[in-house]
């Protein structure tokens, strides 16, 4: 149980496409999501945190405009790169949170390479 | 600030035992977790400490100790499988703040 997938694995772009991740609890509601971004051996940094049906909260130094976080139901929430750059080249990774408390054990997905070109 | 500090790198032989260390400087979170991460791959939870104490799990102990801003990841009977990072995670109310990172090393 608790299983979170995450789409697409791997993408490769030009520089200035807009990219979408998804992030879905598959067996779970998750009224909170977390999206992390990890450089090459570093730690997950906290981007921003997807709250169903209003607004995300970002974390300092996350520019808003450019990581778009949509997350209309409880078990989907999308993260846009806009206008991505080679800088935005990185390792993605959602988590999720069971409804029902906030000392819940967080589920990751799979996490999405980035690489723009 | 929120910060966790770990050992950059720890090499252990196969079969030993292993601890990993994190400290903090931070107050009024719920708990700890530990997490495994190996290369290319997303990271899966190990192991969690809301109060004070020892967690066994298999192979696998946390200890926590909210006085001493202090906690450790114990890993015995090491597999070369367990060559990986490790994690410790900060939980709060609603967020996760993970340290810098331990790479774990296991020689035969």
């Amino acid at each position: 149980g608790a299983v979170v997938s995450q789409h697409p694995s791997r993408v490769i772009c030009k520089s200035g496409t807009s990219v979408k991740i998804e992030c879905r609890s598959l067996d779970f509601q998750a009224t909170t999501m977390f999206w992390y971004r990890q450089f090459p051996k570093q730690s997950l940094m906290l981007m921003a945190t997807s709250n169903e049906g209003s607004k995300a909260t970002y974390e300092q130094g996350v520019e808003k405009d450019k990581f778009l976080i949509n997350h209309a139901s409880l078990t989907l929430s999308t993260l846009t790169v806009t206008s991505a750059h080679p800088e935005d080249s990185s390792f993605y990774i959602c988590s999720a949170t069971q409804t029902g408390g906030s000392n819940q054990p967080q589920h990751f997905g799979d996490g999405t390479r980035l690489s723009i070109l | 600030g929120q910060s966790l500090e770990q050992p950059s790198e720890v090499t252990a032989v196969e079969g030993a035992i292993v601890q990993i260390n994190c400290t903090y400087q931070t107050s009024g979170f719920y708990g700890l977790s530990w997490y495994q991460q190996h290369d290319g791959g997303a990271p899966t939870f190990l192991s969690y400490n809301g109060l004070d104490g020892l967690e066994e799990t298999g192979r696998f102990s946390s200890f926590l100790s909210r006085s001493d801003s202090y906690g450790y990841l114990l890993l015995q009977e090491l597999q070369m499988k367990d060559s990986a990072s490790y994690f410790c995670a900060l939980l709060w109310a609603s967020k996760i703040i993970f340290g810098s990172g331990t790479r774990l090393s296991i020689r035969p």
